[in-house]
């Protein structure tokens, strides 16, 4: 079974701070997503990478940065804490060729991370 | 980019009922999934269905490529079915990212 980790379900710091995601994979994917679910807005895509130390923008990726230093794991960082960055916070991970478009292969996510900005 | 509508947007069923779950999508696409979402957040895979029919246990899933809709089974509903259901899906063009629909929030009752 493929098995998608998240380092926290639930997260709460103050604005300002500098707030690290983690999420592990075990399945040697090639591919890795940050989605963030705000109700009212569904699923939207933060940043992906589809190689280690390669990175590509998603649709809101504004106040976000990412690393991938390992295939196995892909941290979202938020440098500088914002309330309206309160969310739910969720990792995703697929089999992909090695180029970043195209990717057809089935996603699997990890249980989320709940963070909350006061 | 590529448009994903779901039907109904809720749906309220008395346990052992059966439903269906519809996607319609506005371009060709590579891939297709459908996920629930259980009360605690977690989107768990049902089907990885871009065409054809599948069958999981209660659950069923047929995908119409060609008239770019996909529609959801649940039978003899349980309880734990409650949730969110999302369509998501891949556009076939270059630059395609996978696509959520709002989903559909079914509430079964005992």
């Amino acid at each position: 079974d493929v098995k998608v980790t998240q380092s926290s379900r639930y997260l709460v710091k103050r604005t300002g701070e500098k707030v690290f995601l983690e999420c592990v994979q075990d399945m040697d994917h090639e591919n890795m997503f940050w989605y963030r679910q705000d109700p009212g807005l569904g699923l939207r895509l933060i940043y992906f990478s589809y190689d280690v130390k390669m990175k590509e923008k998603g649709d809101i990726p504004e106040g976000y940065s990412v690393s991938r230093e390992k295939k196995e794991r892909f941290s979202l960082i938020l440098e500088s804490a914002s309330t309206n960055q309160t969310s739910m916070y969720l990792c995703a991970s697929s089999f992909g060729p090695e180029s970043a478009w195209g990717i057809s292969y089935e996603q699997y996510f990890g249980p989320g991370t709940r963070l909350t900005v006061t | 980019g590529i448009q994903v509508e779901q039907s109904p947007p809720d749906l309220i069923l008395q346990e052992g009922a059966n439903s269906t779950l519809r996607c319609n999508f506005s371009d060709s696409v590579n891939n297709l999934q459908w996920f629930h979402q259980n009360p605690w957040g977690q989107l768990i895979n049902l089907f990885y269905i871009p065409s054809g029919t599948k069958q999981n246990g209660r659950l069923s899933a047929t995908t119409v490529a060609t008239e770019r809709y996909s529609l959801l089974y649940i039978s003899s509903s349980q309880t734990t079915d409650s949730g969110v259901y999302f369509c998501a899906v891949l556009g076939a063009g270059a630059n395609s990212k996978l696509t959520f629909g709002k989903g559909i929030t079914l509430s079964v009752r005992p």
